[in-house]
């Protein structure tokens, strides 16, 4: 079973701050994806890694994949009462490194992020 | 509209009673998988379907059946819950490959099993 290490749990900043979370496994996955969820309702996707190393922005985010696509981060900067919400890492299977198939996703812990006007 | 449709939203069963829950999605999307959601543990994968007949089990496939005899339906069985299958679940489908194209969630089942 892969496992997928997502830190912090919990985060409580005030507006304008910058936050990292991490995604962390001694697995390689073939994808990593970032989720925001809304109580209530079901995880929407932001972003797909894909390459080692490749880092893609989406406005005030900043996603990372590590080079040996085991790890992954999420930057947010300057932070928003708006950007409230739960983030969710989740790696994709490789079945070329570790056994498991395409399709199979490992979802981290989840981090709870609170951002204070 | 594009959507993946879960019912029922909400469900008090007993013991050891079978339960269904259907997903639905009007995508034509070949992958759909089943998720449960648990504080503190967050998404865990039960079973997923790359496409119609083809289904394998995710991280946490005992005391679930799936099924996919066509595109659009992806019902989950419990077929003698029990009060560990406590949960909120979500069904998601995506067109293909995870890595190039967006899966899709649905609005999630709360289940209680007494």
């Amino acid at each position: 079973t892969q496992l997928l290490e997502q830190s912090p749990q919990f985060l409580s900043i005030q507006e304008g701050e910058n936050l990292t979370v991490y995604c962390n496994s001694s697995s390689v996955f073939s994808s990593l994806q970032w989720y925001r969820q809304e109580p209530g309702e079901g995880p929407v996707l932001l972003v797909t890694v894909v390459t080692g190393g490749e880092v893609k922005k989406l406005k005030r985010l900043t996603f990372q994949f590590g080079d040996a696509r085991k790890d992954s981060s999420l930057h947010i900067t300057a932070a928003q009462p708006g950007d409230t919400g739960l983030y969710l890492c989740a790696g994709e299977g490789h079945p070329h490194a570790g056994g498991t198939s395409y399709g199979k996703l490992t979802f981290g812990q989840g981090t709870i992020l609170t951002v204070h006007p | 509209e594009a959507q993946v449709t879960q019912n029922p939203r909400y469900l008090i069963t007993v013991t050891g009673k079978k339960l269904t829950v259907t997903c639905s999605q009007n995508m034509n999307h070949e992958y759909m998988s089943w998720y449960r959601q648990d504080p503190g543990l967050g998404l865990r994968q039960i079973y997923y379907s790359m496409n119609v007949e083809v289904t394998d089990k995710g991280d946490v496939p005992e005391g679930y059946k799936v099924s996919r005899k066509e595109k659009r339906n992806f019902p989950l069985i419990l077929e003698s819950p029990s009060p560990n299958q406590t949960s909120l679940y979500f069904c998601a489908s995506s067109f293909d490959t995870l890595a190039k194209n967006i899966q899709y969630f649905g609005a999630g089942t709360r289940l209680s099993v007494l």
